[in-house]
Order: C-alpha cells, then sequence, then structure tokens
C-alpha cells in the first residue's frame, strides 16, 4: 500500500498567516491526492479534491498544489474557524490517508 | 440534498456483535458504491474498504477481513457495517461515505466495554 506522510503533525499559526501543510506519498500518486478538514466531533469534510480543485462550498483561501509525490494544502490567510485537523488521502492506488496535521492558534 | 445518517451510538460488550446503519437520501442509492472508515479515539483515518451498492459485492482492506461485514438493504438505500465478535480494539467512531469521500455520514461510536 501506498503511505502517506504528513508533516508537520501539529502546527501552531496566528490568524492572518499564511499556512502551509505537507503530504508525501511512498510512490507517485499521479495528483489523486484529496484533502479533508476535520473539527473535533465531526465528520471530515473534503477541501480539496485530485491536488488543487476546490470543492464547491470552500473558501478561496484554501488552495492545493503538487504532482508525483509531494503536495501542498495552503491556507492564504487563516481564520480562527481553520483550527481543525487536515488529512491528506490519495486514490491513485488501494485508498490510504496519511497520519494528519493538527492546525492550531498561536 | 445529498444525506449519509448513521445511526446511534453503541455500547457493547466484547464478544457482542454490533450492526451501524448507514441511510443515504437525494441521491440514486445504486449509482455510487458506499466506503467505510474507522477512527480510533485521538487516532487518524483508516480506510476499511468498500461494497458496490449495484451487486452487492464488499471488498476489505486486509486489516478487516475476517470479522467485518458489509451488507445493502437497497430497497432502504441503506448500508450496513456489522462488527462480530468486538474487540476492545474496535472501539471507535466508524463513518459511511460515498465514492472520494466528499459526503460522509456524521460517524458511529462503538464503545467496548466489559
Amino acid at each position: 500500500d501506498i503511505q502517506m506522510t504528513q508533516s508537520p503533525s501539529v502546527l501552531s499559526a496566528s490568524v492572518g498567516d499564511r499556512v502551509t501543510l505537507n503530504c508525501k506519498a511512498s510512490q507517485n500518486i499521479n495528483k489523486y491526492l484529496n484533502w479533508y478538514q476535520q473539527k473535533l466531533g465531526e465528520a471530515p469534510k473534503l477541501l480539496i479534491y485530485n491536488t488543487n480543485n476546490l470543492q464547491t462550498g470552500i473558501p478561496s483561501r484554501f488552495s492545493g498544489s503538487g504532482s508525483g509525490t509531494d503536495y501542498t494544502l495552503t491556507i492564504s490567510s487563516l481564520q480562527p474557524e481553520d483550527v481543525a485537523t487536515y488529512f491528506c488521502f490519495q486514490h491513485n492506488s488501494w485508498p490510504t490517508f496519511g497520519a494528519g496535521t493538527k492546525l492550531e492558534l498561536k | 440534498q445529498i444525506q449519509l445518517v448513521q445511526s446511534g451510538p453503541e455500547l457493547k460488550k466484547p464478544g457482542e456483535s454490533v450492526k451501524i446503519s448507514c441511510k443515504a437520501s437525494g441521491y440514486t442509492f445504486t449509482n455510487y458504491g458506499m466506503y467505510w472508515v474507522k477512527q480510533a479515539p485521538g487516532q487518524g483515518l483508516q480506510y476499511m474498504g468498500w461494497i458496490n451498492t449495484e451487486t452487492g459485492k464488499p471488498t476489505y482492506a486486509d486489516d478487516f477481513k475476517g470479522r467485518f461485514v458489509f451488507f445493502l438493504e437497497t430497497s432502504a438505500s441503506t448500508a450496513y457495517l456489522q462488527i462480530n465478535n468486538l474487540k476492545n480494539e474496535d472501539m471507535a467512531t466508524y463513518f459511511c461515505a460515498r465514492p472520494l469521500f466528499a459526503y460522509w455520514g456524521q460517524g458511529t461510536l462503538v464503545t467496548v466495554s466489559s
């Protein structure tokens, strides 16, 4: 199975900061990479699909990029409501999730 | 609108079985497979597998072969996850979701305690 490694595991940032979360696959996943946001006690929410496509209703401050094995989720200006855990997910082959990045306010 | 509504929390003893339902609405049930994900307390997401809602054929991840069963009640647009011979490590929240995990159920907490 493809392993997905997210970094950092915890990120502290201030409101208004530009924030970058990383996800590295153990092999090429051909941009079949999604990003999810999970707030405490809730189901995950799809933010970005296939590397850089913004899901309907998601604020434009979220964006994704990457190719091959390396992918990034960027929040252009962090808002208090963005505090959550973010998971990457590959569906190039047997699906696997990353372990998550917990985003906190500084 | 598309909704996946899961059954409520369960408290079970080790060795018992539990059945979790996931009722779909807002779309044609048999047009999309149903996927299952486990989230242990404070942990990440673990993909369990999926069931083809057209044929009823389940596919399980290696860690979920044996005691875990996916099945359908197509007439009721409902998918089920049954866990047999519950173990302490099965204590988790279980989610159903549509393909690519664009839509999720709200999750069902299964507590296993003697």
